[in-house]
């Protein structure tokens, strides 16, 4: 079975400052992974993906993630905070032959100024 | 073009009813996928469509929770004697085919049970 743990349910950072959130996943095959942020009161966009190729994979609005597989971690980052980056992010894996996500348990930033 | 599209937006009702909820994915996606969220909790995958199929439905919480689609269309999510543990956000998805590509989500229908 898969999962995904996201180190963290709610990061704080000052505005212009690095964003890291860390995810970390089990998979017994090669996983497909996913970041996906939500805005309140909206549903889940997608922010980037890995599936095979670069494991340095850039995403929309200045994010960017690392696949590292013998450390089981698809970290992402930004390296300068906006305040419109204050969401929920969700890391999330499916399996190379699967269908379904499954989702870490989401951290909410906070941008401070 | 159009994202995917979830109805209503909010349902409120009481503990017994029954409810229905709606998605329209996106035009000529085949795939198509039911999700939960509960406060404070992440996603939790509810069943998948493959056209009018349902190949995966391992996350129908109860015989209480059915999901029907119309060929590679509309589709319904129906939970019977609502119960309160059953107040979550319900997400819905869809990708261009099965396999993992990007599935794309709807707003969402927040249901809360009295």
């Amino acid at each position: 079975a898969q999962s995904v743990t996201q180190l963290g349910s709610h990061v704080s950072v000052s505005e212009g400052a690095l964003v890291l959130l860390r995810c970390n996943y089990s998979s017994s095959v090669p996983p497909y992974l996913f970041w996906y942020v939500q805005y309140p009161n909206q549903g889940l966009q997608l922010l980037l993906k890995y599936t095979t190729g670069a494991t340095l994979v850039k995403g929309i609005n200045g994010f960017e993630a690392e696949f590292k597989k013998s450390e089981t971690s698809f970290h992402l980052t930004k390296p300068s905070a906006h305040m419109s980056d204050a969401a929920e992010y969700f890391c999330a894996v499916n399996r190379a032959a699967g269908n379904k996500l499954t989702f870490g348990g989401g951290t909410r930033v906070l941008v401070k100024p | 073009g159009a994202g995917v599209s979830q109805s209503p937006s909010n349902k409120v009702t009481e503990k017994g009813k029954d409810v229905e909820l709606r998605c329209d994915p996106i035009s000529g996606h085949t795939a198509l996928y039911w999700y939960r969220q509960r406060l404070g909790q992440g996603l939790e995958f509810l069943i998948y469509f493959q056209g009018n199929s349902a190949p995966d439905k391992s996350g129908l919480p109860s015989d209480r929770f059915s999901a029907e689609r119309t060929g590679e269309s509309v589709s319904t999510l129906t939970i019977q004697r609502t119960q309160q543990e059953d107040s979550a956000v319900y997400l819905c998805a869809s990708s261009r085919k099965q396999g993992p590509d990007t599935q794309y989500f709807g707003p969402g229908t927040r249901l809360t049970v009295l």
